[in-house]
C-alpha cells in the first residue's frame, strides 16, 4: 500500500532564516505531488504541485519554491521565512487513473515563525 | 475558475443524532468532488469521493454524499453522529488541468458533538 511521510513535523523558525520541509511517497511511481498550506482559521490553498521530476508549477506568487529531485520526493524551502508564512503545511500525492485522480495527504508539518 | 462554499463555519449535534454538511461548488464541467475530515493538529483523511455513476456514495465511517447537479451541491450526511466525529469536514472540487489534478477547497466545516 502507499504511504506518505513528512517531516519535520513541527518547526519553529526564526524570521529570515532558511526552510526545508521534505516528503517522500512509497508504494508508488510517477506521482503527482502536491503542497497545500492551511492558516488558521482559514481553508487549504495549493501552493505548488508536480507531475514529474523536476516539473513543478506555482499556484500562487510567494516566499517560498518547490523541488522534486526524485520521482517520489518533493522538497518546500524558503531562502529567507516571513512571519506571513507560519502555517500548516501539507504535502499530498495522486496518481491519476481514468476514472479520476484521488489526492491522499500526509500528517502535515507545523510551521512557526517567529 | 472553480470554488467551494461551506456555508456553516461551526455546527453543534448531539450524539445519535443525525448529520448534514452543507457545500456547494462551481464549476463548469463535470466535477470530481471529495469531503475530507482533519482532526485538531492531523492531516487530511478523506472520507469519499464522487467521479462519475451512482449520484449517492458511500464513504468510510458510515457518511454518504449526494450529488446534486440541479442545486450544484454535495452534501455529506450521517444518519447517527459518534463523539468521535467531532473534527474539521472540508469538501472539494477538483479539476484535471495539465495531467494534475487541483483540489479546491471549501474553508471547513467544524463540527461539536454534545454528549
Amino acid at each position: 500500500s502507499q504511504t506518505i511521510h513528512q517531516w519535520p513535523a513541527t518547526l519553529v523558525q526564526p524570521v529570515g532564516s532558511p526552510l526545508s520541509l521534505e516528503c517522500t511517497v512509497e508504494g508508488t511511481s510517477n506521482p503527482n505531488l502536491y503542497w497545500y498550506r492551511q492558516a488558521a482559521g482559514r481553508g487549504l490553498q495549493l501552493l505548488f504541485y508536480s507531475v514529474g521530476i523536476g516539473q513543478i508549477s506555482s499556484e500562487v506568487p510567494q516566499n517560498l519554491s518547490a523541488s522534486r529531485p526524485q520521482d517520489r520526493q518533493f522538497i518546500l524551502s524558503s531562502k529567507k521565512l516571513l512571519l506571513s508564512d507560519s502555517g500548516f503545511y501539507l504535502c499530498a500525492w495522486s496518481v491519476p487513473t481514468p476514472a479520476g485522480n484521488t489526492i491522499y495527504f500526509g500528517e502535515g508539518s507545523w510551521l512557526t515563525v517567529v | 475558475a472553480q470554488s467551494v462554499t461551506q456555508p456553516d463555519i461551526h455546527i453543534t449535534v448531539s450524539e445519535g443524532a443525525s448529520l448534514e454538511l452543507r457545500c456547494n461548488y462551481s464549476y463548469g464541467a463535470t466535477p470530481y468532488l471529495f469531503w475530507y475530515v482533519q482532526s485538531p493538529g492531523q492531516g487530511l483523511q478523506l472520507l469519499l469521493k464522487y467521479f462519475s455513476g451512482d449520484t449517492l456514495v458511500q464513504g468510510i465511517k458510515g457518511f454518504e454524499a449526494e450529488f446534486k447537479r440541479s442545486q450544484s451541491s454535495f452534501n455529506l450526511r450521517k444518519p447517527s453522529v459518534h463523539w468521535s466525529d467531532a473534527a474539521e469536514y472540508f469538501c472539494a472540487v477538483g479539476a484535471q488541468t495539465g495531467g494534475g489534478n487541483k483540489l479546491t477547497f471549501g474553508t471547513g466545516t467544524q463540527l461539536k458533538v454534545e454528549l
